[in-house]
């Protein structure tokens, strides 16, 4: 089956600079990354997501790239702000719809004023 | 609109006991999830629901069930309750066009406490 890793797991940037997280994953049939962001005590919420047939797509501060020949895609977050703080999951699938993915381990942003 | 609606919030029980989660979905959506998630394990998908019947199933033993219900609306059951069953179960909704322009939307999900 599908496995994802994410690297970090905790980053602490300075406000306004720039956040990078990263993801791997082991199924070359995915083709569906969606990106998470949950707060202290909420369920996951989407941020982006991307399609395997574009390489990156952006979203105000929100970016994501992703590289299918080496099987890793990235979340950029520009011009970080304290809202930011949360934990953030990559995740993906390869079956055809949105609805069951593999979720990497998650990452601990916290931005500091 | 409102979101994915999850009751209770809360729950403790006792291990052996039975217990039973309910997920109403946003309005429209006929697609309900289920995942589980700990520090330990991470995020994993138990099942999903379409039309009341169960689409696709993850790795969880047979205790682990669900249904839904004609009006979309989602139950999930965890029988002979284990400590390790302990978690924060979300569910998630989507509209399941068929293409990736349904993505999942969770809800704040019921936290289970096994003592």
């Amino acid at each position: 089956g599908e496995n994802v890793e994410q690297h970090p797991s905790t980053l602490s940037v300075q406000e306004g600079d720039s956040a990078v997280i990263k993801c791997t994953y082991s199924d070359s049939a995915s083709n569906y990354f969606p990106w998470y962001k949950q707060e202290l005590g909420k369920g996951p919420q989407l941020i982006i997501d991307i399609r395997s047939n574009v390489g990156e797509k952006k979203d105000q501060r929100i970016a994501v790239t992703l590289n299918k020949t080496a099987k890793h895609f990235s979340l950029h977050i520009t011009e970080t702000q304290p809202e930011d703080s949360a934990v953030y999951f990559c995740a993906a699938t390869s079956r055809g719809s949105a609805r069951q993915l593999t979720f990497g381990s998650g990452t601990q942003l916290t931005v500091l004023p | 609109k409102a979101g994915v609606t999850q009751t209770p919030r809360y729950l403790i029980k006792t291990r052996g006991q039975q217990v039973t989660l309910s997920c109403s979905p946003i309005s429209g959506h006929r697609s309900v999830s289920w995942y589980q998630q700990t520090p330990g394990q991470g995020l994993q998908f138990l099942f999903e629901y379409f039309s009341e019947t169960q689409r696709n199933k993850g790795n969880f033993p047979g205790r682990f069930s669900g249904r839904q219900f004609s009006n979309s609306r989602s139950e999930m059951n965890v029988s002979t309750l284990e400590l390790g069953d302990s978690a924060l179960y979300l569910c998630a909704s989507s509209t399941d066009t068929g293409s990736y322009n349904s993505p999942l939307h969770f809800g704040n999900g019921t936290r289970l406490t096994v003592t």
